[in-house]
């Protein structure tokens, strides 16, 4: 099964901070790679599509990059709707589709 | 709009049956995979199984192979999981979701609001 390792477990910051979360996968999975941001209770929601493309509705000041086995996912200008937990998935071998632990971004 | 809207949890005794279903509209159902995702009580998301969208290819993780099933009725628009066997470690809030196309390698983007499976005597 490919790991995928978020980094930092959890992170605060205030309105405005610029954040990045990494997520570093076991073995090479390309592009395919997806974030996704939980708020408690609610469903996640795609973010980003093949490691960099930002989904139709989604603030600009979301973007990610990466390839291969390291990718990151970066908020400009963090907003208060952003705290939430951030997942990465890999969507290169379904044997298993694997997420990150996820990242929980808080108010400082 | 892409709606998903899943039902069928509750509470079930160990060794216990459930079969989940997802009602699917906005969208041609027969084009795209289908994926149930679980994430038990205050962790986090764990991939369950993914039918393509012709129904001739499914996919499960380990931990429940052999114990659920996953289907599509084209003709309902809706998704199902049946699960047999259930164990403490299955309790979680059930994802369906829809990929972006009609096999696999494709992202997760529209999910359902979850439903509850609790397993417990």
């Amino acid at each position: 099964a490919i790991r995928m390792t978020q980094s930092p477990s959890s992170l605060s910051a205030s309105t405005g901070d610029r954040v990045t979360i990494t997520c570093r996968a076991s073995q090479g999975v390309s592009n395919y790679l997806a974030w996704f941001q939980q708020k408690p209770g609610r469903a996640p929601r795609l973010l980003i599509s093949a490691a960099s493309t930002l989904q139709s509705g989604v603030p600009s000041r979301f973007s990610g990059s990466g390839s291969g086995t390291d990718f990151t996912l970066t908020i400009t200008y963090v907003q208060s709707e952003d705290f939430a937990t951030y997942y990465c998935q890999q969507y290169y071998n379904y044997s298993p589709l694997t997420f990150g632990q996820g990242t929980r971004l808080e108010i400082k | 709009e892409v709606q998903l809207v899943e039902s069928g949890g509750g509470l079930v005794q160990p060794g216990g049956s459930l079969r989940l279903s997802c009602a699917a509209s906005g969208f041609t159902f027969i084009n795209y995979a289908m994926t149930w995702v679980r994430q038990a009580p205050g962790k986090g998301l764990e991939w369950v199984s993914t039918i393509s969208g012709s129904g001739d290819n499914t996919y499960y993780a380990d931990s429940v192979k052999g114990r659920f099933t996953i289907s599509r009725d084209s003709s309902k628009n809706t998704l199902y999981l049946q699960m047999n066997s259930l164990r403490a470690e299955d309790t979680a809030v059930y994802y369906c979701a829809k990929e972006g196309g009609s096999s696999v390698y494709y992202p997760l983007d529209y999910w359902g609001q979850g439903t509850l499976v609790t397993v417990s005597s």
